[in-house]
C-alpha cells in the first residue's frame, strides 16, 4: 500500500532560525496536503499542492511539490513560538481517493 | 460556522468493554472520515463514507471495529472488545468533496480520546 514518509521526526530550533519538513511517498500523488497540529489540538489544513513542481507561500511558509509529484517540503522562514507543533503531509494517490498521512515532524522552538 | 463536533471527548474502559464515538459534520460537507491517532503517529485512516456510503475501508479491523453513516450525516464508531492497542484519539473529519475522487481540505473535530486499561 501507499507509504508516506516524513523527516526529520523532530526538530528544535532558537527562535528565528529557519525550519524544513521534507515528505515522501512511495507512490505518485495526484496532491499533497499540509496540516498542523498544536499540543494537545487537531489537524488543522494549511494548503494543498496538486500541479507538478508547485509552489505556494503564505507569509513564512513555503511549500513545494517535487517534480516527479512524489515528494513535498514545507520551510518556515525565521520561526516564532507560535509556530510550535506537529506537521504532518498527507498525500492522496493518482488512483484512488484516501488521504494518507506521514508520521508527522514535531518542531518545538526556544525562545 | 459550526465545526465538526464529536463525543465524548474523552474515555476510560478496560479491555473487552464496548465503546461508541459519534461525530457529526459541517452541515452540507458529503465526505465524512474516521481517522486514529495513536500517540506520536500520525492519524490513519478507518474508514470513509460519501453520503451515507462507504468509499474505503480497507483499513478498518472489522471483527471489533464497526462504523455507520445514517442519512448521511452523523457518524457513530464503535469499538467491541476494545483491546489495549485500541488506546488513541479518533478523530472524525469532513470535507466538501462531492464525488470520492475529487479533491478537499479536511476539517477535524477535537477528537476523542480513548484509555482501554
Amino acid at each position: 500500500g501507499q507509504q508516506v514518509m516524513q523527516i526529520p521526526q523532530y526538530q528544535h530550533v532558537q527562535e528565528g532560525e529557519d525550519f524544513t519538513t521534507y515528505c515522501n511517498s512511495s507512490t505518485t500523488l495526484s496532491n499533497i496536503q499540509w496540516y498542523k497540529q498544536r499540543p494537545g489540538g487537531h489537524p488543522v489544513f494549511l494548503i494543498q499542492l496538486v500541479k507538478s513542481g508547485e509552489v505556494k507561500k503564505q507569509k513564512r511558509l513555503t511549500f513545494q511539490f517535487g517534480e516527479a509529484k512524489k515528494n513535498s517540503s514545507l520551510h518556515i522562514t525565521a520561526t516564532q513560538t507560535t509556530d510550535v507543533g506537529t506537521y504532518f503531509c498527507a498525500g492522496r494517490q493518482t488512483s484512488g481517493s484516501r488521504l494518507t498521512f506521514g508520521e508527522g515532524t514535531q518542531l518545538t522552538v526556544n525562545p | 460556522e459550526a465545526g465538526v463536533a464529536q463525543s465524548p471527548r474523552y474515555k476510560i474502559i478496560e479491555k473487552r468493554q464496548s465503546v461508541a464515538f459519534w461525530c457529526n459534520p459541517i452541515s452540507g460537507h458529503a465526505t465524512l472520515y474516521w481517522y486514529q491517532q495513536i500517540l506520536g503517529q500520525g492519524p490513519k485512516l478507518l474508514i470513509q463514507f460519501q453520503n451515507n456510503g462507504v468509499v474505503d475501508d480497507s483499513q478498518l479491523p472489522k471483527d471489533r471495529f464497526s462504523a455507520e453513516r445514517l442519512k448521511g450525516v452523523d457518524s457513530t464508531l464503535k469499538i467491541q472488545p476494545a483491546k489495549l492497542e485500541d488506546s488513541a484519539v479518533y478523530l472524525c473529519a469532513s470535507s466538501l468533496a462531492r464525488t470520492s475522487g475529487s479533491h478537499g481540505e479536511l476539517f477535524f473535530g477535537e477528537g476523542s480520546r480513548l484509555t482501554v486499561l
